[in-house]
């Protein structure tokens, strides 16, 4: 079973769509997280979800908003995309903020043409 | 936040021990050192992490001198397989833990036959 799953793993879009991007995670995690990876792939952080508080990264536009049914998932919904929001998305997530190690999902290359 | 700073890339051959240093002057207090290993078209995964002297795994050795301003990822032995990606972050993460990690562009690690 995959730890953490990312749905869909590769996403086309035009400009000013809104789309989705699931995450899943089966470890029984507290913390789980939303980065982005650039075309010069540096990896930045976008969010942090605590099980009960978001920490929202200031950089990052409102049209990205995590929603989280539950603890086991932390979706991202992106409004009006725009061409600047192609990257792959990876979620990640860890027992807790402090643990040691986080795990990764496999990503999602969005591309918005 | 400390900044780290890392050669952009190395190369190696089969069998070799290779080690990788990182830079990170600014380091403070509360701050560890953590290690991810990225494979192309993969999410990062947990390498190694330590807080000071040495660290050692099944994977991996993180060497840190007395002053934790260097590190030094040491992988023994390595194969075609461990061409990829490595990071070096640091991070306070006693108080504000992931959240606050930031990945770099980290080395690229060829290995050849």
């Amino acid at each position: 079973d995959t730890a953490v799953s990312q749905t869909p793993k590769y996403l086309v879009t035009q400009m000013g769509n809104d789309k989705s991007i699931k995450c899943e995670q089966n470890l029984g995690h507290d913390t789980m997280y939303w980065y982005k990876q650039d075309s010069k792939k540096f990896l930045k952080i976008m969010f942090s979800y605590n099980n009960k508080e978001l920490i929202i990264n200031e950089t990052v536009p409102n049209r990205f908003s995590p929603k989280s049914p539950d603890k086991a998932h932390l979706n991202l919904h992106i409004n009006s995309l725009e061409l600047g929001d192609s990257a792959v998305y990876f979620c990640a997530s860890s027992q807790s903020e402090q643990a040691s190690e986080a795990f990764f999902g496999q990503g999602t290359r969005l591309t918005v043409v | 936040l400390a900044k780290t700073t890392q050669p952009i890339s190395m190369d190696s051959y089969e069998g070799q021990e290779v080690n990788i240093t990182c830079s990170h002057n600014n380091i403070a207090t509360n701050d560890y050192i953590t290690w991810y290993q990225q494979f192309p078209s993969q999410g990062p995964r947990f390498i190694i992490q330590g807080y000071k002297t040495k660290v050692t795994n099944e994977v991996a050795s993180l060497f840190i001198p007395a002053d934790r301003k260097s590190s030094t990822l040491s992988l023994p032995r390595v194969s075609l397989s461990d061409t990829a990606v490595y990071y070096c972050l640091v991070g306070d993460m006693i108080n504000s833990g992931y959240s606050t990690l930031t990945f770099g562009k980290g080395t690229m690690l060829l290995v050849s036959p």
